[in-house]
Order: structure tokens, then C-alpha cells, then sequence
């Protein structure tokens, strides 16, 4: 079982502001970095899958970069509105099966 | 196109009682995989299916805990037993390849073990 961190646990933003928040994970054997959103009563929608070093990858407001070398991944939201409020799971794989590990998540909110 | 379908949507079983839960991935996907959601928990990897074939069952927390796949296609998660500890979100999740590539959810069966 890996140990994969995401912090922090929960973040309240205004519309309109930016944020970003962090996964981190051990940075021996790794293959694959997920980003899944995870809106109450839907099914987790994947956002990204990265698996290079310095990856950059961007989904309209919604960015990530990926640091494998030291093990950890930023997600950014610019402009947030409220139908970006879901919890936002990262989930690194160790070999080609696909296997995720996730973290417990960073809770999003976002009041108007 | 059709995503990847789950029944039931919801199930209540008294503890000792046998569940099926069935998932249906999305047409042409080779990799299938089972997660669950405890209450209070992350999510957690069950088994991972290629073709008919489950090479990786590290996460059945036990052997009461039971998948198979058929024609490439429909899975079938059985638990014998229930436990109340067994109370959970169980997800599936397909994808075209297994390796780097996004997986598709499900909504997820809702099981209570009363």
C-alpha cells in the first residue's frame, strides 16, 4: 500500500479566486499519476492522467503539474466557480496494471 | 455512448446473507477493476481484471470476497457471508488498455449489511 498524501484535507474558496492544492507519493516505482473529480452522487470523472517528469497538463481552469522525482503533483483551479466544488482524488500507479492508490482527497468548496 | 452501468444501485442484506454485485463496462474495454468506499475510508483497489483473466486480487480484504469476468465483458462481484465491516460504496471502473489510461466509473453500488 503506498502512502499518498493530498493536503490539504478541505479548502473553502470564493468565486471567482484561484487555488491549488498538493499530492505527494513516494517517488520509487512509479508509473502513472491520476487526477479524478468526485462530485456527491456522481461517479468519480477522471481529469488527468501524467507520467512524466515535468508534465503540464490543462483542462480548461483546471491545470497539474507533475514532479516525479520528488514525488508530487500540483492541481490548480484558476477562476473558481461553484460547479468546481467536488473532492479531487489523486491516485498514483506503481507498474502497467493500472492499479490506483488513492489519497484521501482535497474537499473543494466554493461559495458564490 | 453508454458508460460503464452497476446493479444493483442500492442493496440492504442481513449479515450472513450471499451479494452479487454486477458491473458492465464500457463496450471494447480490456482492463476492469473493482474499488470500494467504506464509510469513512478512501477509496481502495479491490481486483483488477485483463480480458477474463484477474492477474492482481491483492485488495479482497478476504476470502469470503469472490469476482469473475465473462466474455471479456460483464463482471460479477460476489461477497459470501456479509459482515456489517462490509458496508460500502463498491465501485467498477473500465478502461481501454490496462497501463497509463483514464478508467471510467461507474455510479457505484450502495451495499448495507444490517
Amino acid at each position: 500500500i503506498l502512502n499518498v498524501e493530498q493536503s490539504p484535507q478541505s479548502l473553502h474558496v470564493q468565486e471567482g479566486d484561484s487555488t491549488n492544492f498538493t499530492c505527494s507519493f513516494p517517488s520509487s516505482n512509479f508509473y502513472a499519476l491520476h487526477w479524478y473529480r468526485w462530485e456527491t452522487a456522481k461517479s468519480p470523472e477522471a481529469l488527468f492522467v501524467m507520467t512524466l517528469n515535468g508534465d503540464e497538463k490543462k483542462k480548461g481552469r483546471i491545470s497539474a503539474t507533475l514532479n516525479t522525482k520528488e514525488g508530487y503533483s500540483y492541481l490548480y483551479i484558476k477562476g473558481s466557480q461553484p460547479e468546481d466544488s467536488a473532492t479531487y482524488l489523486c491516485a498514483p500507479t506503481t507498474d502497467s496494471w493500472g492499479k490506483l492508490q488513492f489519497g484521501a482527497g482535497t474537499q473543494v468548496v466554493v461559495t458564490p | 455512448g453508454a458508460g460503464v452501468s452497476q446493479s444493483p444501485s442500492n442493496k440492504v442484506t442481513e449479515k450472513g446473507k450471499d451479494v452479487e454485485l454486477r458491473c458492465d463496462p464500457i463496450s471494447g474495454h480490456t482492463a476492469l477493476y473493482w474499488y470500494r468506499q467504506s464509510l469513512g475510508q478512501g477509496l481502495e483497489f479491490l481486483i483488477y481484471f485483463q480480458g477474463n483473466s484477474a492477474p492482481d486480487k491483492s485488495g479482497l480484504p478476504s476470502d469470503r470476497f469472490s469476482a469473475e469476468r465473462t466474455g471479456g465483458s460483464v463482471s460479477t462481484l460476489t461477497i459470501q457471508r456479509t459482515q456489517q465491516e462490509d458496508s460500502a460504496v463498491y465501485l467498477c471502473a473500465s478502461s481501454l488498455e490496462a497501463g497509463a489510461n483514464e478508467q471510467y466509473f461507474g455510479p457505484g453500488t450502495r451495499l448495507t449489511v444490517t
